[in-house]
């Protein structure tokens, strides 16, 4: 599986919004990005996908370099409740998601 | 539509005892997968199973460790002679099909404490 590199940690003020960077350098052209996040004590949590273009959702956007080679998750405003461990996966055909270290996001009121 | 099932939520069990980990995954999905998460660290395969079938399981433990997912009723994750070193929090996450583009949907997880 291509590997990805994200920050350990990142914090945040509450109401504004976050980055997210991922690196994925040897990424093939068929990987899908995907986004997942853990919240304390609970199970991952889908957050979004793509492939090639920019992607909104009602939880994130996704902005995917022109080489591919990086991505980055934003959340608009973030909230108390967004502070949980977020992955970058590079998914390939139907082979299961591996999950790195991921980024811990603290958000501070 | 319920999310994924898992129970027991927490499970203690003494070393060499045996532990069965129960997933029900969403209604119309026949793709489940489990994952391991020790404490303090990441998420990790297992195993991917679809109805009646062991798709992957480069995962899993060779030993003590097994998967099933049958035809009827939940899937399945058995240990065998537990060790203190099986303790951690067990996912179960299902789809309704395999790509690159579908989404899994995780379960609350599966706490198993080994005395």
């Amino acid at each position: 599986d291509a590997k990805t590199t994200q920050p350990n940690s990142m914090e945040s003020n509450e109401e504004e919004p976050v980055h997210l960077p991922c690196n994925h350098s040897t990424i093939s052209g068929t990987d899908y990005i995907h986004w997942y996040r853990q919240l304390p004590s609970q199970g991952p949590e889908y957050v979004i996908h793509g492939l090639t273009s920019n992607v909104n959702n009602r939880m994130a956007s996704l902005a995917i370099a022109e080489d591919r080679k990086s991505s980055t998750l934003i959340l608009h405003r973030a909230t108390l409740r967004d502070a949980a461990v977020y992955y970058c996966i590079l998914k390939a055909g139907n082979t299961p998601l591996v999950f790195g270290k991921g980024t811990r996001l603290s958000v501070i009121a | 539509n319920a999310g994924v099932m898992q129970n027991p939520r927490h499970l203690v069990r003494r070393r060499g005892q045996e532990a069965r980990l129960r997933c029900s995954p969403m209604k119309g999905h026949s793709h489940v997968y489990w994952y391991r998460q020790l404490p303090e660290e990441g998420l990790k395969f297992m195993v991917y199973l679809q109805k009646e079938n062991i798709i992957d399981e480069s995962g899993m433990p060779k030993e003590r460790f097994s998967a099933e997912f049958p035809k009827e009723g939940p899937s399945i994750l058995r240990i065998q002679q537990v060790v203190r070193g099986d303790s951690a929090a067990y996912f179960c996450a299902s789809s309704p099909i395999a790509s690159n583009t579908g989404e899994l949907f995780f379960g609350e997880g599966s706490r198993l404490t080994v005395l």
